[in-house]
């Protein structure tokens, strides 16, 4: 089955403590990219990816790291998260076309960092 | 000016009725335009894509795309409660490699 996975779907951690959410995919997409999501604000991207080793910023990275060393895999990590980083994630991919074509979605990860 | 902008609504309609949901964009150079579908707390799944200017219809939705007037909407017909949701708009690519969506319009049908 076709999808993008992320975990965990849910973390509570402390301001300063490290940590990384992982996503993967299994359709050999080049193109992924995080998002995070808060009432109002809608779905703001965070990070992209064009393929393997290419990365680039989006609307809201600080406080944000990724890296892409392969393909199907793109992590999201919080160096030293702060309480304002509490939000809905969301880890996507894209065919053929990046951008231009439809985005599949993970399941989300929502933070709480207290 | 934002990027993409929609009405937050909720937009309310009665069971039936049709629900129109509007998108406007800024980057002139955008060739793809998507409406993704988000239930409360999951993830948004796409439900109906546009390249061309004129209707595309599929089902119950039907997309409008104007890019002269950088304006895309999505018509609902016979909207039913399971319609639901939270509707996002995102303009594909253009200037730029980013995927941006707006930040949605909260649609209620009410039974």
């Amino acid at each position: 089955e076709a999808q993008v996975t992320q975990n965990p779907r849910y973390l509570i951690t402390v301001t300063g403590k490290k940590l990384t959410v992982t996503c993967s995919q299994n359709m050999n997409h080049e193109y992924m990219s995080w998002y995070r999501q808060d009432p109002g604000l809608g779905l703001r991207q965070i990070y992209y990816s064009m393929n393997v080793e290419v990365t680039d910023k989006g609307d809201v990275p600080e406080g944000y790291k990724v890296s892409r060393k392969e393909k199907r895999n793109f992590p999201l990590i919080l160096e030293s998260p702060s309480p304002n980083q509490t939000s809905l994630y969301f880890c996507a991919s894209s065919g053929p076309g990046g951008p231009n074509t439809e985005a599949f979605f993970g399941q989300g990860t929502r933070l709480t960092v207290v | 000016q934002k990027e993409v902008e929609q009405n937050s609504g909720p937009l309310s309609v009665p069971e039936g009725a049709i629900a129109s949901l509007n998108c406007t964009y800024s980057d002139r150079g955008s060739q793809s335009f998507f409406w993704y579908r988000q239930y409360s707390g999951k993830s948004p799944e796409l439900i109906m894509s546009i390249y061309s200017n004129g209707d595309k219809e599929d089902g119950r939705f039907t997309a409008q795309l104007n890019k002269a007037s950088q304006y895309v909407s999505l018509l609902i017909r016979d909207s039913q409660p399971s319609d639901s949701a939270t509707y996002l708009c995102a303009p594909g690519g253009g200037a730029t490699n980013k995927l941006i969506f707006g930040t949605g319009t909260l649609l209620a049908v009410q039974p």
